[in-house]
């Protein structure tokens, strides 16, 4: 199973990028990477996922270099409401089988 | 837009009790999860189901059951619920890839933070 790092915990203030880089040194061929989002009292909500090079949406890019071995959400012009954890999390679903490892996550606090 | 409804926010009970968590999804997903989640330790699975009646052990399956007799309703079951079971419980869906080999998204519901005393 692909263990992921990230740092603890990052501090940024309004209207900055924000990049968070996950590791993942053991990554397995089909698995993929996704990053959720969480705010304090509900769920994980799902921000982006990706497989390799760059994928957009609208609210965030993930960066993935060619060996694959990491990873970098970035969230262009953060707010107040950024303020959340964000988990980074590798793996893949086959029939039958379950390959994800959700980390502790970084705990992003955006200042005004 | 994908709903995942866990029966409870909040809920106490008492130790040796049989407790049941309650999770239904509304997107004909194939796939529900159970994770709890602990400060300092992230979320860890405890059981998933790809099928109705299906089931794998998660990481951390012991004291815990699952059932899953309808496509839409996953439940957790505490079998005689202990003090260390106290945690915010998550329930997750997720569909299945075309290519059946790929990662789709888990939507989540809002948790369930269960208290045993």
């Amino acid at each position: 199973l692909a263990k992921t790092t990230q740092p603890i915990s990052m501090d940024s203030y309004e209207g900055q990028e924000v990049n968070i880089t996950c590791s993942h040194n053991n990554i397995a061929t089909n698995d993929y990477i996704t990053w959720y989002q969480q705010f304090p009292s509900q769920g994980p909500r799902f921000i982006i996922q990706g497989y390799k090079t760059k994928v957009t949406n609208e609210v965030a890019s993930l960066f993935i270099p060619a060996d694959r071995k990491s990873s970098t959400l970035s969230l262009p012009r953060v707010s107040l409401s950024d303020t959340a954890v964000y988990y980074c999390l590798v793996g893949g679903l086959g029939v039958g089988t379950y390959k994800y490892i959700f980390g502790t996550g970084t705990r992003l606090k955006v200042l005004a | 837009d994908v709903k995942v409804t866990q029966s409870s926010r909040y809920l106490v009970k008492r130790t040796g009790e049989k407790v049941f968590l309650e999770c239904v999804q509304d997107m004909d997903h194939e796939n529900m999860f159970w994770y709890r989640q602990d400060p300092g330790l992230g979320l860890r699975l405890i059981y998933f189901s790809y099928d109705v009646k299906m089931k794998e052990k998660g990481d951390i399956p012991e004291g815990y059951s699952v059932s899953r007799e309808k496509k839409e309703r996953f439940s957790l079951i505490l079998e005689s619920a202990s003090t260390n079971q106290t945690s915010m419980y998550l329930c997750a869906s997720s569909s299945v890839a075309e290519t059946g080999d790929s990662s789709q998204p888990q939507h989540f519901g809002d948790g369930t933070r269960l208290s045993i005393l």
